[in-house]
């Protein structure tokens, strides 16, 4: 069975250009996560999804980032503008319902010149 | 709110030898715990998991740990280390009803002498 699938697995891009990163979860999994990892640092939630419905988002920088989930499976994170401060690895995690444990990416490792 | 402390930020050993990974959390009640594991470039694999029942706790690749509730703690062990588990290593607190949104640990680097 396929983990969770994460792309690109890399981006540089200039400060103030867009960026987006897209994951597609493990399948049956209804609870989606998305993470960001600063250098040296444990990874921080910045959103939670059940089925198509962010029931978190209380740690997303939202002037600059948004996500969606159509149809509860496949799921898009967005920066515009990207800073040099959003530089990091945001991963993509699912579960399967809340009490069970959430199954990571690869990750997406961000650099913004 | 929950958070979670790794004291060590780096710990070197031998190979061959015991490893203990000390992880401890703040949280009014009994959270779920995990330990992940993270190779460079690589996402997180979990290496265990507690949730209820017996504190101790078996995981993949020869990695326990226990749940010590008097001392809010959650050290993973491994009584003889592998040059491949040279990782970064994450303790993560989840609540219970909450979705499992879990809040790590800034992590423990481990590196093994040959």
């Amino acid at each position: 069975e396929a983990g969770v699938v994460q792309s690109p697995r890399y981006k540089i891009i200039e400060k103030k250009q867009p960026v987006a990163f897209w994951c597609n979860p493990i399948s049956g999994h209804n609870t989606l996560y998305w993470y960001r990892q600063n250098l040296g640092q444990g990874p921080e939630l910045l959103i939670r999804y059940e089925n198509e419905e962010a029931v978190d988002d209380s740690q997303l920088p939202k002037d600059r980032f948004s996500a969606e989930r159509l149809k509860g499976v496949d799921s898009t994170l967005k920066i515009q503008p990207a800073e040099l401060g959003d530089s990091a690895v945001y991963l993509c995690a699912s579960s399967f319902g809340g009490g069970t444990e959430a199954f990571f990416g690869q990750g997406t490792r961000l650099t913004v010149v | 709110a929950q958070s979670v402390t790794q004291p060590d930020i780096h710990i070197t050993v031998s190979e061959g030898a015991s490893l203990e990974l000390r992880c401890n959390y703040s949280y009014g009640a009994t959270p779920y715990l995990f330990w992940y594991v993270q190779s460079p470039g690589q996402g997180l694999q979990l290496l265990l998991k507690y949730f209820s029942g017996d504190t101790l706790v078996q995981g993949i690749k020869g990695f326990e740990a226990e749940f010590k509730r008097s001392q809010s703690s959650f050290n993973l062990r491994k009584p003889s280390v592998h040059w491949s588990d040279a990782a970064e290593y994450f303790c993560a607190v989840g609540v219970p009803n909450a979705g499992n949104m879990l809040t790590f640990g800034g992590g423990t680097r481990l590196m093994v002498k040959p």
